[in-house]
């Protein structure tokens, strides 16, 4: 069965600090897709990045940047100095294909970032 | 493009009570998920449609809940009668569909409609 879990429940940092939240994911299949979503106060989830389970290259978007690590089944995500707005929380999630179903999509229990001024 | 829509955003009833949610996905996206985040958790599927076809409602409460989508494209989810334990917010959306056995498809969501029994 699939399972994602993100260890740390808090996370405070005052801005322009570094920060990393950690995903550890449990699968069986060899094919498979992990996601990281915010979501900012206003509730709506926001996709920030896909990356499939052959594809192991470690990838950076302006201050956000993703390591992925399948000897340790980690995904995990830093941001790099911090500002207000990523104040968030932010889940992890795995996604499996199904022939019949389409798609096992499932999200670890989230990381909620305080970022101080 | 229009994102995926919800109605209403906020909804108070007292216990017992009967609710209806509905979700407009994102146009030509086949798969429709609906999904309950209770504060301060993971969001947990409850259904997933595949246009108008359940591919999984293993996790539906069905002696309350219960879910359609008519034709293939918005949805109503429904809850009767309501329980305290119900108070979350019920979030909608939406992919296209991939190839088979594809996991790869980025679920759009909405701005999801808070619920809270008293």
């Amino acid at each position: 069965a699939q399972k994602v879990t993100q260890a740390q429940t808090e996370i405070s940092v005052v801005e322009k600090e570094d920060v990393t939240l950690d995903c550890v994911y449990e699968t069986r299949d060899t094919t498979y897709y992990l996601f990281w979503y915010k979501q900012p106060p206003s509730g709506e989830l926001v996709f920030l990045i896909r990356r499939n389970s052959f594809d192991e290259q470690n990838e950076i978007s302006g201050r956000y940047s993703w390591n992925f690590q399948k000897s340790t089944s980690s995904f995990n995500f830093t941001i790099t100095a911090s500002q207000v707005v990523d104040s968030a929380v932010y889940f992890c999630a795995l996604s499996e294909g199904s022939y019949n179903y389409g798609q096992n999509f499932v999200f670890g229990p989230g990381t909620r970032l305080s970022v101080l001024p | 493009e229009a994102g995926v829509a919800q109605s209403p955003r906020y909804k108070i009833i007292e216990k017992r009570q009967s609710v209806a949610f509905w979700c407009n996905p994102i146009s030509g996206h086949a798969t429709l998920y609906w999904y309950q985040q209770i504060l301060g958790q993971g969001p947990k599927l409850l259904i997933q449609f595949q246009n108008n076809g359940v591919v999984d409602d293993s996790q539906l409460p069905k002696d309350r809940f219960s879910a359609e989508r008519l034709k293939g494209v918005d949805s109503t989810l429904k809850i009767q009668p309501a329980k305290l334990e119900d108070s979350a917010v019920y979030l909608c959306a939406s992919s296209p569909v991939g190839a088979g056995g594809s996991g790869a498809n980025v679920l759009t969501f909405g701005a999801g409609s808070r619920l809270t029994v008293l």
